[in-house]
């Protein structure tokens, strides 16, 4: 039972272009997300995330974007840069109880060629 | 000086073997976390506790127990190891039980032979 989809394993964008990758969720008791990044051999760090009251959150070259009506979200990063190219989770928890606990996505590869 | 870390960060075992995986975190956190990467790449959580108490127990085999002697440490034992427990663990800490300000060691991949 997949809560928290990534629909593309893997992308490729050119250094300096946007990157967008997408995440779809099904579960509507959702009100938290989140983006992780991985490297090869390393845990997962928190990018940035945004709450179910907005539809917009920045920091910096990073842009998430959230849709609850099509309970989907976005993340956006530009430029992306080569040392963008990792793994990128989205997580998503709800409110209440043991509710707050992170349910992942499978990830998204992102490759930046210079 | 590493934030979350757990040892060992490579283990080949066979199967019906017992191990256990360390982990421990100078954070200062009071929560903290096993997540299972499988082989379809899922990050699902196993466990969470809170110092020390157990507050989140997701459906695991009662191979997997987990033990914090403090709340700095949460270990993991699993017994009578099968093919399909091998996977990637991850510990995480958060400063309380949420949804945010997770820390990830980085991993401990486990081999089932």
């Amino acid at each position: 039972d997949q809560q928290v989809k990534q629909n593309s394993p893997s992308l490729s964008v050119q250094e300096g272009r946007i990157s967008i990758l997408n995440c779809d969720y099904t579960n509507s008791m959702f009100d938290y997300f989140l983006w992780y990044k991985k490297y090869p051999a390393e845990g997962p760090t928190f990018l940035i995330s945004i709450s179910s009251i907005k539809d917009k959150n920045e920091d910096g070259r990073f842009t998430v974007f959230l849709n609850k009506s099509a309970k989907h979200l976005s993340l956006h990063i530009v430029p992306s840069q080569p040392g963008d190219s990792a793994v990128y989770f989205c997580a998503a928890s709800g409110r209440g109880g043991s509710n707050y606990k992170l349910t992942f996505g499978k990830g998204t590869l992102l490759t930046v060629n210079p | 000086d590493t934030a979350v870390s757990q040892t060992p960060k490579y283990l080949v075992t066979q199967m019906g073997n017992d191990k256990s995986i360390k982990c421990e975190q100078n954070l200062g956190h009071d929560t903290m976390y096993w997540y299972k990467q499988d082989s379809k790449k899922f990050l699902k959580i196993m466990f969470s506790y809170n110092n020390k108490e157990l507050i989140i127990n997701e459906t695991v085999p009662n191979r997997f127990s987990p033990k914090s002697p403090d709340k700095a440490h949460l270990n993991l034992h699993i017994n009578s190891l099968e093919l399909g427990d091998s996977a990637v663990y991850f510990c995480a800490s958060s400063p309380v039980a949420t949804n945010y300000g997770y820390t990830f060691g980085s991993g401990t991949r486990l081999t089932v032979v």
